[in-house]
């Protein structure tokens, strides 16, 4: 079947910290894979994507990289902002059909 | 503005009284989906739809129902809402899987 697994949270960061996520994923075939953003009170918003193998998706300062090889897709950042305390969510969508499946979400707070 | 609209964004009733909540995109996008978000279990599919007239469970349907009669609108009904269904709910819609999906911001539902 599919599925993602994340890493547990809640994540505490300082700010200018390094920031990775981890993200593995069970599915058939060649899925599309995402990197979805919460902020406190709001909606979902794509933060990135990759569609296939050794792919890089970006956004924002925000990097992560399709590994096959592992089934990965981990979500990385360079310095973390205070502003980049959210909901993190990584997500797949098989290449047949249109369902999305979702990791369960990783907390992350930057603290000044 | 691309956008999924849902209406209202917050909502508390009784248990029993039948409810209905709105999700209209004005992308002409062909599949639509309704999730709802509780703390710890992250998204879970209640509904999705791939063109008018054509839905199928998700992972919990159970005490819901949907509806597809115009490609713009998907709403979500709740006949006799239950305690157990106050969450947090998305509705979602999406052109092809290559794209992802696009999140309304969400409606907080309170049955008491």
């Amino acid at each position: 079947g599919n599925s993602v697994t994340q890493m547990e949270g809640p994540v505490t960061l300082s700010e200018e910290a390094f920031l990775t996520i981890n993200c593995t994923y069970t599915a058939t075939g060649y899925p599309s894979l995402f990197w979805y953003v919460q902020y406190p009170g709001e909606g979902l918003q794509l933060l990135l994507k990759a569609t296939k193998a050794d792919d890089k998706g970006s956004n924002k300062g925000f990097e992560a990289t399709y590994r096959k090889e592992t089934t990965s897709f981990h979500l990385e950042k360079g310095s973390v902002q205070v502003s980049d305390s959210a909901v993190y969510f990584c997500a797949l969508i098989p290449n047949t059909g249109n369902q999305f499946y979702f990791g369960t979400g990783t907390s992350l707070t930057v603290i000044p | 503005e691309a956008q999924v609209t849902q209406n209202p964004r917050y909502l508390i009733t009784v248990t029993g009284k039948k409810l209905t909540v709105t999700c209209s995109q004005n992308m002409n996008h062909e599949y639509m989906s309704w999730y709802r978000q509780d703390p710890g279990l992250g998204l879970r599919q209640i509904y999705y739809s791939m063109n008018v007239e054509v839905t199928d469970k998700g992972d919990v349907p159970e005490g819901y129902k949907v509806s597809r009669k115009e490609k713009r609108n998907f709403p979500l009904i709740l006949e006799s809402p239950s305690p157990n269904q106050t969450s947090l709910y998305f509705c979602a819609s999406s052109r092809n899987s290559v794209d992802g999906y696009t999140f309304g911001s969400g409606t907080r539902l309170t049955v008491v």
